[in-house]
């Protein structure tokens, strides 16, 4: 069974401009959150989708927006791009909604903002 | 607001050796909570789930408690190797309707041949 599959694996954007993230959940899952890493902050929480609807919204400003499509793949964007935005982004699918569920990470993508 | 505190934060041993990691958090009204290891560079791997109401969990040399009133959990790993050398976090789900999954910042755990 393929594993959670996140792309691009490595970016680098310049201030000002926007990324679009890919993350592809296991089979059957219908549950994609999205986590942020950074060496200060550690792993914070962004967002969770679950049957295209957006179901819990972690502490992120408006810049930070995503959607899942009927396949349960889902997308992160981040417009306007900050310094601070430079941080490996990572995806979790889980076949339950919410708090029941167990997570299940992919490899994350790497972003870094010049 | 849910805080996490893993100590310590970096653990180095020889191998062979029998060791606990520790995770507290300040809101006991948890869901459940997850360990989970990472790899340099990589994504997260889940180790054990235990929900709020049981008390323990194992998989093979690994063993994870949990004690929701006062706020602990550990995670004991038995005859490590140095295979086990990894971050180790642990993450617990709270906040009612509106959950999240707040995680620690982490054990680096060392385990020399």
């Amino acid at each position: 069974k393929a594993g959670v599959t996140q792309t691009p694996r490595y970016l680098i954007k310049t201030r000002g401009q926007q990324v679009t993230l890919s993350c592809s959940p296991i089979s059957g899952h219908r549950s994609v959150s999205w986590y942020q890493q950074t060496p200060g902050q550690g792993l914070q929480f962004l967002f969770e989708y679950f049957s295209e609807t957006q179901r819990n919204k972690g502490n992120f400003p408006g810049r930070f927006s995503g959607r899942q499509f009927s396949n349960s793949r889902s997308e992160m964007n981040v417009s306007t791009l900050e310094l601070g935005d430079s941080a490996l982004y990572l995806c979790a699918s889980s076949p339950r909604s919410g708090v029941a569920g167990e997570l299940f990470f992919g490899e994350g993508s790497r972003l870094t903002v010049l | 607001k849910q805080e996490v505190t893993q100590i310590p934060a970096a653990l180095s041993v020889p191998e062979g050796e029998n060791l606990v990691l520790n995770c507290s958090f300040t809101d006991s009204a948890i869901y459940n909570l997850q360990w989970f290891r990472q790899d340099p560079g990589k994504g997260l791997t889940s180790l054990l789930l235990i929900q709020s109401s049981q008390r323990e969990q194992t998989s093979g040399r690994l063993n994870a408690s949990l004690d929701k009133s006062s706020g602990r959990s550990t995670l004991y790993i038995a005859a490590s190797q140095p295979g086990d050398s990894a971050t180790y976090l642990c993450a617990v789900y709270s906040g009612g309707s509106n959950y999240k999954l707040t995680f620690g910042k982490g054990t680096l755990l060392t385990v020399n041949p």
